[in-house]
């Protein structure tokens, strides 16, 4: 069964560096978002992406946040200018389409810290 | 924006009982609930769903019970084994209606232990 990966699976970062976290959504799939989970807490939508244009953002995405699908199968998260409250899970999810089937799968996630 | 209410945030069963986890939400707009379960350090993952134009879905020992005039739906599962011990998330989105980008906005998380 296809599954949704990402890349890294942890990273280490000092407060004030960009970071890019990596994901590759289930090839037929059309929308794509991004997830965090600080430690212990909810799942925080974050930022959804369609048809090569982000379709809706949380006021989390802020401009330090943008996303990128820089080639037919790669979905990109860029952080310019990381936080300490930065630090947490950051799940990317696909779903295929918008007509009946409305599951997301999410990816392994990538476990930011930054120092 | 949608908001989901989770209780209980923990809830410690025997194995082979039963566990109950309840859920609200606030935007009458949202029509599709899916339910997460996450084992520790992994990734979430679907273990049902349900649209609004049911009222309850059952797939084996799981089922979902979905009430759209109280905003109210619950996860019931029935005989508990120690396998089901993890955090399960409730979840709602504007599904099926054609735009937007169906984001879903997540409850709290109920951390079931059962207990062998």
């Amino acid at each position: 069964e296809p599954e949704v990966t990402q890349t890294p699976s942890h990273q280490v970062t000092q407060m004030g560096q960009e970071v890019i976290l990596r994901c590759v959504p289930i090839s037929n799939h059309l929308y794509f978002y991004w997830y965090r989970q600080i430690l212990g807490q909810k799942v925080e939508f974050l930022v959804s992406f369609y048809n090569n244009e982000i379709s809706e953002k949380s006021e989390i995405f802020d401009d330090q946040f943008s996303v990128e699908r820089p080639d037919g199968s790669n979905f990109t998260l860029k952080i310019r200018s990381t936080k300490l409250e930065d630090s947490a899970m950051y799940f990317c999810a696909s779903r295929r389409d918008f007509s009946s089937y409305n599951e997301q799968f999410f990816g392994p996630g990538t476990r930011l810290t930054v120092l | 924006g949608e908001n989901v209410e989770q209780h209980p945030s923990t809830l410690s069963v025997q194995e082979g009982d039963s566990a109950v986890i309840k859920c609200t939400y606030s935007d009458s707009a949202s029509n599709y609930f899916p339910w997460y379960k996450q084992e520790l350090g992994k990734r979430p993952q679907l273990i049902i769903d349900i649209r609004s134009n049911v009222g309850e879905k059952k797939d084996q020992r799981i089922a979902v019970t979905l009430n759209k005039t109280a905003k109210h739906f619950s996860l019931h599962i029935t005989e508990t084994q120690p396998e089901d011990s993890a955090v399960y998330f409730c979840a709602a989105s504007e599904g099926d209606s054609g735009a937007g980008s169906y984001q879903l906005t997540f409850g709290k998380g109920t951390k079931l232990s059962v207990i062998p």
